[in-house]
This record gives structure tokens, sequence and C-alpha cells, in this order.
């Protein structure tokens, strides 16, 4: 089983719908990241959490949404997404949340989000 | 904050020839730089990183040279095979904060 778990793999969704996309790390890492990567452009971190708690959210609007019930779980809830949205959203773990420390983050394969 | 701009954005070269993909960084402050390769359908996978305190740091064929004064780092693959068609990605990092580059699609032709 790889370190770094993302479900679904893919998701299309109409702009009212409301859907989650799960991540799951078997590594025992203490910090869980969501990146957005869109065609072209360099990944931009969304949400970081360390133990479980949120540590930074780089102005993401309200209809993504969080949520980091232990360590080894991470969701994104989405919610009247807009056409723009559409990208591969992708779940990363580190050892600690510290690049000076160790560095390392381990990805999941994403989920690629369409948005109709 | 930091900026990191990265170049060639594609790159596409023999089997056997090298490939060098070189990126710049603005926060002087900025000390960890690691490298990631993203295979189609993956995820990105650290591949190689080299902190402030060394100029340069090789691992079999691929090697990454720093140079702190000009704010520059690259990535030189030596011996290229198809296998190492991908898109790389470079990226920046202080404490708490790590910027990526744009990417490079790298394609090694047979």
């Amino acid at each position: 089983e790889t370190g770094v778990t993302q479900t679904p793999r893919h998701l299309v969704m109409g702009m009212t719908n409301k859907k989650s996309l799960k991540c799951e790390q078997h590594l025992g890492h203490n910090a869980m990241y969501w990146y957005k990567q869109s065609a072209k452009k360099p990944l931009e971190l969304m949400f970081v959490y360390s133990l479980e708690e949120r540590v930074e959210n780089n102005s993401v609007p309200s209809r993504f949404s969080p949520e980091c019930p232990n360590s080894s779980h991470l969701f994104l809830h989405l919610h009247t997404l807009q056409p723009e949205d559409s990208a591969l959203y992708l779940c990363a773990s580190s050892q600690d949340h510290s690049f000076l420390n160790t560095g390392e983050l381990f990805f999941g394969e994403g989920s690629r989000l369409t948005v109709l | 904050g930091e900026n990191v701009e990265q170049h060639p954005s594609t790159l596409s070269v023999q089997e056997g020839d090298s490939a060098v993909i070189k990126c710049t960084y603005s926060d002087s402050a900025s000390n960890y730089f690691p490298w990631y390769k993203q295979e189609l359908g993956k995820g990105p996978q650290l591949i190689i990183d080299i902190r402030s305190n060394v100029g340069e740091k090789k691992d079999q064929r691929i090697a990454v040279t720093l140079n702190k004064t000009a704010k520059h780092f690259s990535l030189h693959i030596t011996e290229t095979q198809p296998e190492d068609s991908a898109v790389y990605f470079c990226a920046a990092g202080n404490n708490n904060d790590m910027r990526f580059g744009a990417g490079t699609r790298l394609t090694v032709k047979p």
C-alpha cells in the first residue's frame, strides 16, 4: 500500500454540488497538506495541518473547507465550486511541519477535479 | 515572500544526452532546495535536495548545484534514459514556507 492514498482519483461535479476529497497517510507523519496543481503553474499550497491543528490557510476561498480528524486523515470539503477550481488536488504529508528539519514531502497521486 | 522561476518549461533530449533545468529564487533567507519528479498520473516524488551549506550534491546520474550569491540552482541529469521523462519541479524553502517552480516537462527520445 502506498504511503499517501487519495480518493477519489477523479471527480466531476456541478457548481451546486457538495463533495469531499479524502486523504490517508500510513507513514506516521505529523503534518499533512493540501496543494492545488493547475497546468503550467506552480504548486499552490492551500492548507497545512500539524498534529491535527490547522497552521496555515493561504487565502483559500471558503468554498474549500478542510478537516483533519486525526493525524492520519485529511479531508477537503467542496461546496459551490467554480469552473476555475478544476485542477489536480494533491495531498502530502511530512514528518513534521518544518522544512528546515527534513523537508521531504510525500505526495499522494492526486484527485482530478472537474467542475462543470 | 519567496518567488521561484524555473526554465525551460519544456525540454527534449536524445537518450544518452544530458539535461539541465535551472531555477532562480528571490528570498535570500531560503536555505532548502528540493527537486521533485512527477510521472504521468502520479504525485511528485523527491529525487534530490540540497541545503545552503553546500554548493553541489550528486546521486548517481543526477546532481544539483547551488549558487547562493546569484540565487540560482540547477538540476543536471546525465546519460538520460526514457524513464527520466517526467515533469520536474524545483522548490525553495525556509523554515515553514516552501514555494515551487512551475515545472519542466522533460522528454527523453529513444
